[in-house]
C-alpha cells in the first residue's frame, strides 16, 4: 500500500529552538496535511495544503507542499512547552482514503 | 459542540472475548473511518466508509468488520479478540471523499486485551 515516511521519529529540544519535520513518499498526492496528538486525545488539524509549492503559515507553523507532490514539511518556530505532543502528517489523493506517516514525538525542556 | 463521540474510552478484553466499539459524528459527514495506532506505526486504517451504506477494507481490516448503520453511526466490532488487537482506537469523519476535506477525529478507545 501507500506509505509515507515521516522524520524524525522523535525530537528533543530546548524550549524557544525552531523545529522542522518531513514526509517523503513514493506516490504523488493531493493534498498534504499536518496533525498534532496531545495525549490522550484524537489528532487534530493544524494545516492542510492542497497545490504543489504551497507555502501556508498558521502562527508559528509553517508548512509546505513539495514541488514534486511527494514531500512536504513543517517548521514550527520558538516553541514552547504546549507544543509537545506528536506530529502526524497525512496525504491524500482524490478521493481516496488518508494515509498517515508515522509521527514525529516532540519533547521540550523548559 | 460534540463532533466525533467514541464510546467506551477504555476496555480490557480476555482473548476470544467480542465487543463493539460505538462512533457517532453529527456534523452531517459522508465518510467515516477506523484507524488503529501503535506505537511507532502512526494511524492505520481499518475500515472506512465512504457513504451511507457502504464500506470498505483499509490496510489492516483482518479480526475486524464493520456497520455503517445510518449516516451518524459506524461501528468497529471485535469478534474474538486477540492480544495483537491491543491498541487505540480512533474514529474519523469526513464531509466527502474529496480534497480540501478535513478528516476529525475522536478522543480514542484504548483496548487492551489479555
Amino acid at each position: 500500500g501507500q506509505q509515507l515516511n515521516q522524520s524524525p521519529q522523535s525530537m528533543f529540544i530546548q524550549e524557544g529552538e525552531d523545529v522542522s519535520m518531513n514526509c517523503t513518499s513514493s506516490s504523488i498526492f493531493n493534498t498534504w496535511l499536518w496533525y498534532k496528538q496531545d495525549p490522550g486525545e484524537g489528532p487534530v488539524l493544524l494545516i492542510a495544503l492542497y497545490k504543489a509549492g504551497e507555502l501556508t503559515s498558521n502562527g508559528r507553523l509553517t508548512a509546505q507542499f513539495g514541488i514534486t507532490r511527494k514531500d512536504s514539511f513543517l517548521n514550527i518556530s520558538a516553541s514552547i512547552p504546549s507544543d509537545v505532543g506528536i506530529y502526524f502528517c497525512a496525504g491524500q489523493r482524490g478521493a481516496q482514503k488518508l494515509v498517515f506517516g508515522q509521527g514525529t514525538r516532540l519533547t521540550i525542556n523548559p | 459542540n460534540a463532533g466525533v463521540t467514541q464510546t467506551p474510552k477504555f476496555q480490557v478484553l480476555k482473548t476470544g472475548q467480542s465487543m463493539t466499539l460505538q462512533c457517532a459524528q453529527d456534523m452531517n459527514h459522508n465518510s467515516m473511518y477506523w484507524y488503529r495506532q501503535d506505537p511507532g506505526m502512526g494511524l492505520r486504517l481499518i475500515y472506512y466508509s465512504a457513504s451511507e451504506g457502504t464500506t470498505d477494507k483499509g490496510e489492516v481490516p483482518n479480526g475486524y468488520n464493520v456497520s455503517r448503520l445510518n449516516k451518524r453511526e459506524f461501528s468497529l466490532r471485535l469478534e474474538s479478540a486477540a492480544p495483537s488487537q491491543t491498541s487505540v482506537y480512533f474514529c474519523a469523519s469526513t464531509q466527502g471523499a474529496l480534497p480540501n476535506t478535513e478528516a476529525f477525529f475522536g478522543q480514542g478507545t484504548r483496548l487492551t486485551v489479555v
